[in-house]
């Protein structure tokens, strides 16, 4: 319905693993996002990108590289994760170039456990 | 430091009114956001204020004071399915969304 869609919803992974989330937007939107989602926490805010450059990165931790080959695909590449960064991570899309006043569209998101 | 206030959670009767309150303390102000998530599901947009006062949505309503840094959402006639978290969100003078903990709610028969 939201027209973003995540993959895989459900994701299991060693530290040691490296591991890709998908997200994709069908909504024809020029700036995408990847959100972090801890239980009882705010959503963290990781990475925009905007027309497929990226114009914010919130201090993420290096073990997280985001990857935008074009407006519509968004990845975030895992690799020597902690059991702390065990959490539900989401993907929005907006109209606007970042920076604007619009609404974000949130896909389902990739639930993450880190062993 | 900029903040969003929201209970935590809180409890109503299907067919009741419930107010969820929000308050923010940001650098600068370009409109405020309420979201609805289901558990294990995408948050949806709701409302989205700007200017003073109350916007009406079928049974939902969002109310905004900019002055007292402050916003509701009031939910009317509540059905089971509105068991939710309610997500506030305030767009800060850098356009960047601030968000709130949210606020889960439990609707009981």
């Amino acid at each position: 319905e939201t027209g973003v869609t995540q993959t895989p919803r459900h994701l299991v992974m060693g530290m040691t693993n490296k591991k890709s989330l998908k997200c994709e937007q069908h909504l024809g939107h020029n700036a995408m996002y990847w959100y972090k989602q801890s239980a009882k926490k705010p959503l963290e805010l990781m990475f925009v990108y905007s027309l497929e450059e990226r114009v914010e990165n919130n201090s993420v931790p290096s073990r997280f590289s985001p990857e935008c080959p074009n407006s519509s695909h968004l990845f975030l590449h895992l690799h020597t994760l902690q059991p702390e960064d065990s959490a539900l991570y989401l993907c929005a899309s907006s109209q606007a170039l970042a920076g604007g006043a619009d609404t974000q569209y949130f896909g389902p998101g990739t639930r993450l456990t880190v062993l | 430091g900029q903040n969003i206030d929201q209970p935590t959670e809180m409890t109503a009767t299907e067919g009741a009114i419930v107010q969820i309150n929000c308050t923010y303390q940001t650098s600068g102000f370009n409109g405020l956001f309420w979201y609805q998530q289901h558990a294990g599901e995408a948050p949806t947009f709701l409302s989205y204020n700007v200017l003073d006062g109350l916007e009406e949505k079928g049974r939902f309503s969002s109310f905004l004071s900019r002055s007292k840094g402050y916003s509701y959402l009031l939910l009317k006639e509540l059905q089971m399915k509105d068991s939710a978290s309610y997500l506030c969100a305030v767009l800060d003078s850098n356009y960047q969304l601030i968000w709130g903990a949210g606020t889960k709610l439990i609707i009981k028969p």
